[in-house]
């Protein structure tokens, strides 16, 4: 069983749609975040939820909306994407004990995103 | 704010041999952890090896070992007898103790010539 699991993995769109990107974990963690590898392969951090509350919202432009319904799902939606948008978006998940718990994040397979 | 620095854009390495990829830090936090990724061109991020700081003894991992100087703020990651499925993009990351905020260095691309 896949841990963390992201759909779909690849996407072609065009610009100036809507579309969304699902993540999954069965881990248990309490936390998920949403990382954007560009073609550099710069892993960028953009969303972290812990328990549905956002914790972390790196600059990145309001287009960008992720929606937490619960701890296990982690939805990223974008709105009229650009071109620049086009990248790898990762989806990752962890457990956030505060303590020397073995805290470890695991990653999604990706999910590649290409704007024409 | 944590940052975690490699150096070393690009490295090669003969089959069979040992190479070491550098990683830096800066923290002001005693406690928390480090991590090196795998990322084959399918981008799949595999953890390789992962190290808490309150421990002083290096982690290893078969062919993947770490030389962990947190007073240098210092990361390496060796990998002995190089195969050529080692070939990938290997990312340093440091993890904050309260697990919260997680942080990657630029990678380092790895290449093992047979």
């Amino acid at each position: 069983d896949t841990a963390v699991s992201q759909t779909p993995k690849y996407l072609v769109t065009q610009m100036g749609n809507d579309k969304s990107i699902k993540c999954e974990q069965n881990l248990g963690h309490d936390t998920m975040y949403w990382y954007k590898q560009d073609s550099k392969k710069f892993l960028k951090i953009m969303f972290s939820y812990n328990n549905k509350e956002l914790i972390i919202n790196e600059t990145v432009p309001n287009r960008f909306s992720p929606k937490s319904p619960d701890k296990a799902h982690l939805n990223l939606h974008i709105n009229s994407l650009e071109l620049g948008d086009s990248a790898v978006y990762f989806c990752a998940s962890s457990h956030t004990s505060g303590g020397f718990s073995g805290n470890t994040i695991y990653f999604g397979e990706g999910s590649w995103l290409t704007v024409v | 704010a944590q940052t975690v620095t490699q150096s070393q854009p690009e490295m090669s390495v003969q089959e069979a041999e040992t190479v070491t990829l550098s990683c830096t830090y800066d923290t002001s936090e005693s406690n928390y952890y480090l991590f090196w990724y795998k990322q084959p061109p399918s981008r799949q991020m595999i953890l390789v090896i992962r190290q808490e700081a309150y421990k002083q003894q290096n982690a290893t991992e078969n062919r993947f070992s770490v030389n962990f100087q947190k007073a240098a703020k210092s990361f390496s990651l060796k990998i002995s007898d190089s195969q050529l499925g080692d070939t990938a993009m290997y990312f340093c990351a440091f993890m904050t103790f309260a697990g919260n905020q997680f942080y990657f260095g630029t990678g380092t691309s790895l290449t093992v010539i047979p």
